[in-house]
């Protein structure tokens, strides 16, 4: 497809548990930012990449939250030790440049729930 | 502290009529105000972006307004449609940020028949 794809859309846990969110950004789109949306509030941003370096992760909430990405693709967020105040949507954008100047493009998102 | 504030929180409409949505930004420095349009269950979708420089933008049925001086902006929405039915963010862009967004909380627009 063209646009931003997430996987899973829709992810429950027990509380404790690890998680793995992926991204798949628009091809040729060299940066990617990861958002979290908790219900009612704006969106938070997490992180992003330039490439595939992440020259700004002052977003992670601690240190149970990290992300990677590969090959100019594909990223994944991690959360370690699942809480439940991690309950929200994660959503992932990509733009053509950096965000400031760039339209960014989202994708649908996936909605973590923590039991 | 950097922040991006909207009113109102919520709006009913019915079809047909206009409506007009406010954002108030202490954002600096100032790069870019953009409108945003998110589905229920859908990330957001661009409407307009607009620079400190432009002070109306248009995209269809949505017209945004910036005022750089008081750090506001609208977005009027003309003729509404069932469709139009969404959350409304506005966010604002931190020159020299790289990338971190400031987003507002969103207005969340019903248009009823």
């Amino acid at each position: 497809g063209a646009g931003v794809s997430q996987s899973p859309s829709n992810k429950v846990t027990e509380k404790g548990k690890d998680v793995e969110l992926r991204c798949d950004p628009i091809s040729g789109h060299t940066a990617l930012y990861w958002y979290r949306q908790r219900l009612g509030q704006g969106l938070e941003f997490l992180i992003y990449f330039q490439g595939n370096s992440a020259p700004d992760k002052s977003g992670l909430p601690s240190d149970r939250f990290s992300a990677e990405r590969t090959g100019e693709s594909v990223s994944t967020l991690t959360i370690q030790r699942t809480q439940q105040e991690d309950s929200a949507v994660y959503l992932c954008a990509s733009s053509p440049g950096l965000a400031e100047y760039s339209e960014q493009f989202f994708g649908p998102g996936t909605r973590l729930t923590v039991l | 502290k950097n922040q991006v504030e909207q009113s109102p929180q919520s709006l009913i409409i019915l079809e047909g009529k206009n409506c007009t949505l406010q954002c108030n930004y202490t954002v600096s420095p100032f790069s870019n105000l953009r409108w945003y349009k998110q589905d229920t269950g859908r990330g957001p979708v661009s409407l307009t972006i607009m620079t400190f420089s432009e002070n109306t933008k248009s995209n269809g049925r949505y017209t945004a307004t910036l005022d750089a001086d008081t750090k506001q902006s609208s977005l009027h929405i003309t003729a509404s449609q069932l469709s139009d039915s969404a959350s409304y963010i506005c966010v604002a862009s931190q020159r020299g940020s790289q990338g971190n967004l400031i987003f507002g909380k969103g207005t969340k627009l019903s248009v009823k028949p």
